[in-house]
């Protein structure tokens, strides 16, 4: 089946720190892949998007690439600040029909000053 | 830009009470769904609908119901509510198109006493 799969958290990072949030899938064709955030007390709101293999998706000063042969679509920022602290999903969309949307179960990340 | 409006924003119910979480957008968009939020269990789908007149069940769709009469509106009804439907709902809707993201509400935080 379909499904995807991020690394656990709580993740807590200092101040200007690499982040890295690891994503991987399992689809069954090629779903085009999304990273969302959540801030305390709100929505999901897409932070970025790839559509095909070898894309890089970036906004913000995230970036990630989706990457077929691992098929994974890691989540990276070079120096996070204190307002990154939030909830960060992984998902992917595959197909017309149906239910084309699946989740990660989400990673929460605490910028310390 | 509205995008998608969720109403109200917190709601109080007593057991066995009814309700209905309003849910509009404005975007034109095909697909609507909704999903329960709760801590710990990441988002789960409980309806969706591919298009006016069309809804099917997600993973947790018992104890409600959902129609979609028009392309803008997709309200989800709690028939007799009970604790276990205390939750952060959100409301979510996209273009038909496999690399469309889904655009999310600010969501309903719903207590059942």
């Amino acid at each position: 089946g379909n499904s995807v799969t991020q690394m656990e958290g709580p993740v807590t990072l200092s101040e200007e720190a690499f982040l890295t949030i690891n994503c991987t899938y399992t689809a069954t064709g090629y779903p085009s892949l999304f990273w969302y955030v959540q801030y305390p007390g709100e929505g999901l709101q897409l932070l970025l998007k790839a559509t095909k293999a070898d894309d890089k998706g970036s906004n913000k000063g995230f970036e990630a690439t989706y990457r077929k042969e691992t098929t994974s679509f890691h989540l990276e920022k070079g120096s996070v600040q204190v307002s990154d602290s939030a909830v960060y999903f992984c998902a992917l969309r595959l197909g017309y029909t149906g239910n084309q949307f699946y989740f990660g179960t989400g990673t929460s990340l605490t910028v310390i000053p | 830009n509205a995008g998608v409006t969720q109403t109200p924003k917190f709601q109080v119910l007593k057991t066995g009470q009814s309700m209905t979480l309003q849910c509009a957008q404005d975007m034109n968009h095909e697909y609507m769904s909704w999903y329960r939020q709760d801590p710990g269990m990441g988002l789960r789908l409980i309806h969706y609908s591919v298009g006016a007149g069309i809804t099917d069940q997600g993973e947790v769709p018992n104890g409600y119901n959902v129609s979609r009469s028009t392309t803008e509106d997709f309200p989800l009804r709690l028939l007799s509510a009970a604790p276990s439907q205390t939750s952060v709902y959100f409301c979510a809707s996209s273009y038909g198109q496999n690399n469309s993201p889904l655009h999310f509400g600010n969501g309903t935080r719903l207590t059942v006493t």
